[in-house]
């Protein structure tokens, strides 16, 4: 299966600052690429798909980019909703895999 | 606006069979255009995608857990299940439902999640 690595685990920012999150496949995956935002107690939500549309709804201080196999997750100034745990998923084999998340806490 | 809401048992015991359902409102699962899906997540740890069903009954499942995973669709009652054969303590986690778009992949509506616990 194709192994998604996310890094950093944790990286902590300040309100308004920008934030870069990381992802990795272990084979390309071409864009089949999604950015999900998990909150405590809370299911994920579709915040990107295709590596770089943003899914209805999210703000535009979202922003995805990368193909084949190093993705990234941009977030241009980080509002208070935002601190959450963001997940990456490839859906382009079988089992869809995800990676092990990167939380984003408060500094 | 899709929803989905898990129901089932919290606690299993070790070696027995863990049951889920998921009722779907708001949309129906007699569509050609989604998949119903079940995913886990261990409590503080990642997602695991364990499979999905169209409603015609055509499965796909995680090799991981292919001997053990039953998915199935009740079209008249909205709803889809999920069986998990011969649990351990491994299998202790949030369960949710979701819909994924066929075509694309996309998990677009998820249940809230369910924790099941297995323990003696």
């Amino acid at each position: 299966e194709v192994v998604m690595t996310q890094s950093p685990a944790t990286v902590s920012v300040s309100p308004g600052d920008r934030v870069t999150l990381s992802c990795r496949a272990s084979e390309r995956v071409s864009s089949i690429l999604a950015w999900y935002q998990q909150k405590p107690g809370q299911p994920p939500r579709l915040l990107i798909y295709g590596a770089s549309t943003r899914a209805t709804g999210v703000p535009a201080r979202f922003s995805g980019s990368g193909s084949g196999t190093e993705f990234i997750l941009t977030i241009s100034s980080l509002q208070s909703e935002d601190f959450a745990v963001y997940f990456c998923q490839q859906y382009n084999n079988w089992p869809r895999t995800f990676g092990q998340g990167t939380r984003v806490e408060i500094k | 606006q899709v929803q989905l809401q898990e129901s089932g048992q919290g606690l299993v015991k070790p070696s027995e069979t863990l049951s889920l359902t998921c009722t779907v409102s708001g949309g129906s699962v007699n569509s050609n255009n989604f998949y119903w899906s079940w995913i886990r997540q261990p409590p503080g740890k990642g997602l695991e995608y364990l499979g999905y069903i169209h409603y015609s009954g055509s499965t796909t499942y995680n090799p991981s857990l292919k001997s053990r995973v039953t998915i199935s669709v009740d079209t008249s009652k909205n709803q889809f299940s999920l069986k998990l054969t011969s649990v351990t303590a491994a299998d202790t986690a949030f369960y949710y439902c979701a819909r994924e778009r066929r075509g694309e992949g996309l998990l677009d509506f998820w249940g809230q999640g369910t924790l099941v616990t297995v323990s003696s």
